[in-house]
């Protein structure tokens, strides 16, 4: 089947940026979404872009969408401990494939 | 205005048990879902339900039955638990199915031992 494959860990120091990549396999898509989850919750929707979208800026949150490599990446600016979390990337066409997970750590 | 409610929050089971996992929503969706998550496995969908009335196998539904009881309602059923069913599972809905934002509710942690 269709994989959605991101890394799993990512460390950032607080005001620093952070930058969460995130593949997929599916062209049809024709929406892919970032969604976070704090702990002890479900996931809470952060973000999406069109297929048909290079970039969508949403405050400190910036997606950028590569078609052709199929490369899609979530840039948190000015990264504050209560972003510690962990960041799923999501497509879809006939159904919504999730990856596994980037867990973010904030360290002060 | 509660969104997506799950009961219950923890269970454990013995092999070989049953149960019922009950999600209500009071968003007024016609969608509803029903997911495993596993560590390093992200999301993987068991049933979904693309409105009242119907029903449709996931990824993952082997060992789960799943009832939508009216719009609000979709229960998913384990009718002889196994040590593979650890996991923490979650109830969402949507709108219309998959190509729109999905409502999560807080998850049950389940373990069968």
């Amino acid at each position: 089947g269709e994989d959605v494959e991101q890394s799993l860990f990512l460390s950032v120091r607080e005001g620093d940026s952070s930058v969460i990549n995130c593949t997929y396999t599916d062209s049809s898509s024709t929406y892919l979404y970032w969604y976070k989850q704090e702990p002890g919750a479900g996931l809470q929707l952060l973000t999406y872009i069109f297929s048909n979208m290079d970039m969508k800026q949403d405050q400190r949150l910036t997606v950028l969408l590569n078609k052709k490599d199929k490369h899609l990446s979530l840039r948190i600016a000015d990264t504050q401990t209560g972003d510690s979390a962990i960041y799923f990337c999501a497509e879809s066409f006939n159904d919504m494939r999730f990856g596994a997970g980037t867990r973010l750590t904030v360290k002060p | 205005n509660a969104g997506v409610t799950q009961t219950p929050k923890f269970q454990v089971l013995k092999t070989g048990q049953s149960m019922t996992l009950q999600c209500a929503q009071d968003m007024n969706h016609n969608s509803m879902y029903w997911y495993r998550q596993d560590p390093g496995m992200g999301l993987r969908l068991i049933y979904y339900s693309a409105s009242e009335g119907t029903t449709d196998k996931g990824e993952v539904p082997n060992g789960y039955n799943v009832s939508r009881l009216n719009k609000r309602e979709f229960s998913l059923r384990l009718e002889s638990a196994a040590p593979s069913q650890t996991s923490v599972y979650f109830c969402a809905t949507s709108t219309g199915t998959y190509s729109y934002e999905q409502y999560f509710g807080p998850g049950t942690r389940l373990t069968v031992t």
